[in-house]
């Protein structure tokens, strides 16, 4: 069965340092990966996804991830944080097929501190 | 492209009371999957509709249940509410090209008094 896990239920940074959060998942196939970010009282938006190819995925807003498949890792980074970051970041997986279902953690609540 | 659009936003029941959303899927896109989110959780799928029929479904029972139209619109029902049911319910619609270009509407915020 796909799993996804967010060890951190929350992640304080100050502005200006670099942040990330952590996700790990579990697939049989090649997995499809996802980030999301929801605002208060808000729908998901989508950050960035890794489908194949370079590791590095770089998304929305200065975010980019990294697909460690070794480790069954795909860590949300940013090199500078900013206030406006301060929401709740999904980690999701899929095996991208038609008729397939999106996995997601159980979210991780990022604080930007000025 | 108005992209997903779904209604109401916000919408309050009685314990008992039986509760239908609804979901416009984006241009193009043929299925819908509709995911519950309680509070402080990810999001849990519930069903996904593809022409017209459910196609595959989460753990949920069976008060929940869909309807997908001609025109790829979907509703959700929710039959007999508990208070375990307020959540922000989620759909998202895609196409053949694969769940992962999956686009997600803003959400429908039921609470269940």
């Amino acid at each position: 069965a796909q799993s996804v896990a967010q060890p951190e239920d929350q992640v304080n940074v100050a502005e200006g340092n670099p942040l990330t959060v952590k996700c790990t998942y579990s697939v049989s196939g090649n997995p499809y990966l996802f980030w999301y970010v929801q605002y208060p009282n808000r729908g998901l938006q989508f950050l960035l996804k890794y489908i194949t190819g370079d590791n590095l995925v770089k998304g929305s807003y200065g975010f980019e991830a990294e697909f460690n498949k070794s480790q069954t890792s795909f860590h949300l980074k940013k090199p500078s944080a900013l206030v406006s970051d301060s929401a709740l970041y999904f980690c999701a997986v899929t095996l991208g097929n038609r008729d397939d279902k999106i996995i997601f953690g159980k979210g991780t609540r990022l604080h930007i501190l000025p | 492209d108005a992209g997903v659009t779904q209604s109401p936003t916000h919408l309050i029941k009685t314990r008992g009371q039986q509760v239908t959303l609804r979901c416009s899927p984006k241009s193009g896109h043929d299925t819908v999957s509709w995911y519950q989110q309680a509070l402080g959780q990810g999001p849990q799928f519930i069903f996904q509709y593809y022409e017209e029929e459910e196609r595959q479904r989460g753990n949920f029972p069976d008060r929940f249940s869909g309807h997908q139209f001609p025109n790829y619109s979907s509703e959700l029902n929710v039959n007999a509410l508990l208070l375990g049911d307020s959540a922000l319910y989620l759909c998202a619609s895609s196409n053949g090209q694969g769940i992962h270009r999956a686009f997600f509407g803003q959400g429908t915020r039921l609470t269940v008094v």
